[in-house]
């Protein structure tokens, strides 16, 4: 079974500092991969998906991800995050072969920004 | 246009009593997805619809859960007899269809409480 690893239980940056959260997932073919953005007192929203191709996939809100295939990461980075992109972060995989009904979930990470 | 909306968002219960959470999919989503959010965790996918059928149930944590959906749109989470470990947020998500490169819009949650 796919599995989803997200190492860092919590991220503190500063204002206008770079961020990568790190994804690291389990699976035997290329999976389908997400990043989902959850903002306090709000649903899950999707950030960016890489299904094949490029590997360097653009999101919304300045985040873009890269999947290596080597390393089995999918990680999240923004050049300069901003205040409002504190929320937790969850990376997803979906199975390649039967879509994305059964999406498996990282545990997340809690971004928190300083000024 | 709105999106999945779920109620209630607060439902606070006596360990034994059964509840019934609801989830309304964006119309013309044909697929429905439930997940479970406990604490601190990710989201444990509990089962999905393709209209009104369920092909995948093997998330239910237990007997006491079940779940139903009729006419393509609403759809109810029922939790038996319910436990303490069931406390957790419940969350909906509907897409067009299950295939692969549909996103999966998520509701807000309801968040069970079982005292």
């Amino acid at each position: 079974a796919q599995s989803v690893t997200q190492p860092d239980i919590h991220i503190t940056v500063s204002e206008g500092a770079s961020l990568e959260l790190r994804c690291n997932y389990s699976y035997g073919a290329t999976p389908y991969l997400f990043w989902y953005v959850q903002s306090p007192g709000q649903g899950l929203q999707l950030l960016l998906k890489y299904f094949s191709g490029d590997t360097l996939v653009q999101g919304i809100k300045g985040f873009e991800a890269e999947f290596k295939r080597s390393q089995s990461s999918f990680n999240l980075r923004k050049p300069s995050v901003h205040w409002s992109d504190a929320a937790e972060y969850f990376c997803a995989v979906g199975l390649s072969n039967f879509g994305n009904e059964k999406l498996t979930f990282g545990t997340g990470t809690r971004l928190t920004i300083i000024p | 246009g709105a999106g999945v909306s779920q109620s209630p968002s607060n439902k606070v219960t006596e360990k034994g009593k059964d509840v019934e959470l609801r989830c309304d999919p964006i119309s013309g989503h044909t697929a429905l997805y439930w997940y479970r959010q406990r604490l601190g965790q990710g989201l444990e996918f509990l089962i999905y619809f393709q209209g009104n059928s369920a092909p995948d149930k093997s998330g239910l944590p237990s007997d006491r859960f079940s779940a139903e959906r009729t006419g393509e749109s609403v759809s109810t989470l029922t939790i038996q007899r319910t436990q303490q470990e069931d406390s957790a947020v419940y969350l909906c998500a509907s897409s067009l269809d299950f295939a692969s490169y549909n996103e999966q819009f998520f509701g807000p949650g309801t968040r069970l409480t079982v005292l």
